[in-house]
Order: structure tokens, then sequence, then C-alpha cells
């Protein structure tokens, strides 16, 4: 039961250099969503998917592009990272609305230098 | 304004002790009210849904104002292992996805 998986756990980056984060889940949700995670601001919305074939912008998707690949798949391209986007990044899974509530992955790691 | 907020805390209390947190939210739209538990270096897990009527879970007892915007987590006779940070999460208007507090720490003390 493996739930939300993400990887990498761990990344270093040089600015302006680019890479995708990857998220699966293996429960048949329906929606899928990456946060992004500062001190002292909460866990902020990238983007989200309601189904496979939509994506929606969340509270702070400059910087970044999506892709729901199909229905487990969900990932997130930071295309030339830049400092401001070293943050811990979670995927996380609902079943139909959010108001089920979140099953989240263990998150990645991300340190843009 | 943030959408949701909380006292960032820390509340450092001792083992056995009753601890209660609040936060507000600023959608009077919001459908959903959770309250997530978020351990040091992990992923926030679900601790509770919290209902108008209020609900409780073991130790745990959540409660939701609606007229106020408030929404409270009672923990009593808390353990070492209660010690996390709390997230206040609510839903969006349309339910399509939530929206979370920054946290409050808990630190429970032997």
């Amino acid at each position: 039961n493996a739930g939300v998986t993400q990887t990498p756990k761990f990344q270093v980056l040089k600015t302006g250099q680019s890479m995708t984060l990857q998220c699966a889940q293996d429960m048949n949700h329906n929606s899928m969503y990456w946060y992004r995670q500062d001190p002292g601001m909460g866990l902020r919305l990238i983007y989200y998917s309601a189904s496979e074939g939509t994506t929606d912008k969340g509270e702070v998707p400059n910087g970044y592009n999506v892709s729901r690949l199909n229905k487990r798949e969900f990932s997130l391209r930071l295309e030339s990272a830049a400092p401001s986007q070293t943050s811990v990044y979670f995927c996380a899974s609902s079943e139909w609305t959010a108001s089920y509530g979140y099953t989240f992955g263990s998150g990645t790691r991300l340190t843009v230098v | 304004r943030k959408e949701v907020e909380q006292d960032p805390g820390p509340f450092n209390v001792p083992e056995g002790a009753t601890v209660a947190f609040n936060c507000t939210y600023s959608n009077s739209a919001s459908q959903s009210f959770f309250w997530y538990r978020q351990d040091c270096r992990k992923e926030p897990k679900l601790l509770m849904s919290v209902y108008s009527s209020g609900n409780e879970d073991g130790r745990f007892t959540a409660q939701l104002n609606r007229a106020s915007q408030y929404i409270s987590l009672l923990i009593r006779d808390s353990k070492l292992s209660d010690s996390a940070t709390y997230l206040c999460v609510v839903s969006s208007e349309y339910g399509n996805k939530l929206v979370f507090g920054a946290g409050t720490i808990l630190r429970v003390k032997s």
C-alpha cells in the first residue's frame, strides 16, 4: 500500500537548471495537487488537477509547469530554477474533491544554489 | 489577511496536560474543515475532520463555530508522542482545494 510516491526525496540544483518532480498515486484518486512548504508560511498550492486531462493554477504557479500524465501520475517541472524555489514540495491526492481530505507524499526537499 | 490564521506557538506543556488550539478562517463559504498533524521533516497526515456538531476521537476533540469562523482542537492527557505541528485546514469555496494554516507547534515535555 504505497499511497502517494514522490521522487526524488532530495535534490540540489544550480540556478538556471531544470528538473521534474515526479508524483504517482495508487489509490485510484481523481484529484492531485502540488504544494510547497516554506517556514512560517504553511503549505501553498502551486497547481492542481481535478481529473485526468485537466490542470489549474493555484496560489503560486509562477516558475512551474505541470503535467497530468494519466490518472496515477502528476509531475511538476521547474524550467529554470531560482533560489526562491528552495522549498519542500509535497504532492497530494484526493478521491474526488478536496472535501474528502488529502493523502500526501513524503515530500521532496529542493535546494537551489 | 491570511485565509487561515493560527497561533504559531510553541505551546510547551507537561505530560498529562490539556491543551487547546484555535484557528480562524476568512472564507465564509468554506464547507469542509480538518486538523492535520505534521511531524518534523515529515508529510502532513490527517488527524481528524471537523463537523459543525463537534466531534471527538479518543483524546482529541474538534469544534467548529461557523458564525465566528473559528475552529478549535482540544487535546486531553497530552502524551510525549503528541509533540508535532498541528495544521488547521479549510476547503476553498468550491471544495476543489484545501487551504492550510501555517501551523501551531506543540511540545509535550516529561
